[in-house]
């Protein structure tokens, strides 16, 4: 079975501070996702990365970076937490083949207070 | 561009009446589509898939989905729902190649009343 495993189901973060999500895929998949998802808006891209060292900005990459060093690992950074950044995290993976479903994590639900 | 629209952000139906959630997507070439499951505090669960091989996909748990490019429609049936199905659902078109992302609906939520 793929595995999508991100390394906290809740975080607590305050203002202002650097908050790491890491994210670890077993499957040996090219792509890596990071979404996040809010009522009502369903998932929103963040970023992606279709190969190490590789990243492209999705639809709201303002507030984010990412760092994939390694294939299997995807990291997604908030550079200073804000309050409008508390929500759900969720990353993905999938092999490039055009048509293959994405596997999910289990998401991270950050809250920043 | 590749799009999705779920015509419903929630539906709520009675144990053993059947399901439709109704998915609509736009697509400049052959989209492959999916529909993923996603229960309180979990991730996302793939249901179904189509890719170009027949138009009726069975999924897991008992669901099935039409793909009808005359009507660009991809919607979720059940015969007969379940407790167990309460939950959030997702529309989902590939993107243009296999290095870009998957397109998610807003999603429909499903209640089940007993």
């Amino acid at each position: 079975d793929v595995k999508v495993t991100q390394s906290s189901r809740y975080l607590v973060k305050r203002t202002g501070e650097k908050v790491f999500l890491e994210c670890v895929q077993d499957m040996d998949h090219e792509n890596m996702f990071w979404y996040r998802q809010d009522p009502g808006l369903g998932l929103r891209l963040i970023y992606f990365s279709y190969d190490v060292k590789m990243k492209e900005k999705g639809d709201i990459p303002e507030g984010y970076s990412v760092s994939r060093e390694k294939k299997e690992r995807f990291s997604l950074i908030l550079e200073s937490a804000s309050t409008n950044q508390t929500s759900m995290y969720l990353c993905a993976s999938s092999p490039t083949d055009r048509g293959t479903e994405a596997f999910f994590g289990q998401g991270t639900r950050l809250t920043v207070v | 561009a590749q799009s999705v629209t779920q015509l419903d952000s929630h539906v709520s139906v009675s144990e053993g009446t059947p399901v439709l959630l109704r998915c609509n997507y736009s697509s400049s070439y052959s989209p492959s589509l999916f529909w993923y499951v996603q229960h309180p505090n979990k991730g996302l669960q793939l249901l179904l898939k189509y890719t170009s091989a027949a138009t009726l996909v069975k999924g897991i748990n008992g669901f099935e989905a039409e793909f009808k490019k005359s009507e660009t429609s991809f919607h979720l049936t059940k015969p007969s729902a379940h407790m167990s199905d309460a939950a959030e659902y997702f529309c989902v078109v590939s993107g243009l190649s296999g290095n870009t992302p998957l397109v998610f609906g807003k999603g429909t939520r499903l209640s089940v009343i007993a």
